[in-house]
């Protein structure tokens, strides 16, 4: 059975700052992985997904995270918080077969002024 | 384009009732997923549907049933209602195809509390 796991359900950054959100998976094979963002009240918008065409992948608002299979992580970073990053963010994984998206327990991000 | 559309936004019910909510997803696609998000966790699988056929079910009870349309909107059907049940309740659709790496897109949800 594949999981995930984010280290740190709470995260805090000031305004400027790098945010760096980790993501570790547990996976047979090589799955499908996604990051989402969830504001307040919302439902999930997807941020980024890493499909095996490059290991580091671009989403949208300068988002990115970077596939290491070695270490089993797709970590997500945004070089400067924006006061509109505070949000909840889950990452998941999906396998090739079917369309269970299995997901984290997310991390939510503060930004200070 | 409209996204996922999901109705109603808040429902309130006691226990033993029944719910029925409904999903209309984005146009083209065919196969919509549902998922239960308990508050302050991450979102759980419950079923996926494609051209009106269960595709996949996540581990939940007998309560909970769906279905799917011929215009591939959706309804999630739960039973008996617990008050584990309250929950966001958020359906995501996806081309649906066979052999393709298939992005889900959420909707709104729908914020169920049971009394």
């Amino acid at each position: 059975a594949q999981s995930v796991t984010q280290l740190g359900s709470h995260v805090s950054v000031s305004e400027g700052a790098l945010v760096l959100l980790r993501c570790n998976y547990s996976s047979s094979v090589p799955p499908y992985l996604f990051w989402y963002v969830q504001y307040p009240n919302q439902g999930l918008q997807l941020l980024l997904k890493y499909t095996s065409a490059a290991t580091l992948v671009k989403g949208i608002n300068d988002f990115e995270a970077e596939f290491k299979k070695s270490e089993t992580s797709f970590h997500l970073t945004k070089p400067s918080a924006h006061m509109s990053d505070a949000a909840e963010y889950f990452c998941a994984v999906k396998q090739a077969a079917g369309n269970k998206l299995t997901f984290g327990g997310g991390t939510r991000v503060l930004v200070k002024p | 384009d409209a996204g996922v559309t999901q109705s109603p936004t808040h429902l309130i019910k006691t226990r033993g009732q029944h719910v029925t909510l409904r999903c209309s997803p984005i146009s083209g696609h065919k196969s919509v997923s549902w998922y239960q998000q308990v508050l302050g966790q991450g979102p759980q699988f419950i079923f996926q549907y494609y051209e009106k056929e269960e595709r996949g079910r996540g581990n939940f009870p007998d309560r909970f049933s769906a279905r799917q349309f011929p215009n591939y909107s959706s309804e999630l059907n739960v039973n008996a209602l617990l008050l584990g049940d309250s929950a966001l309740y958020l359906c995501a659709s996806s081309l649906g195809l066979a052999g393709e790496i298939d992005t889900q897109y959420f909707g709104p949800g729908t914020r169920l509390t049971v009394l």
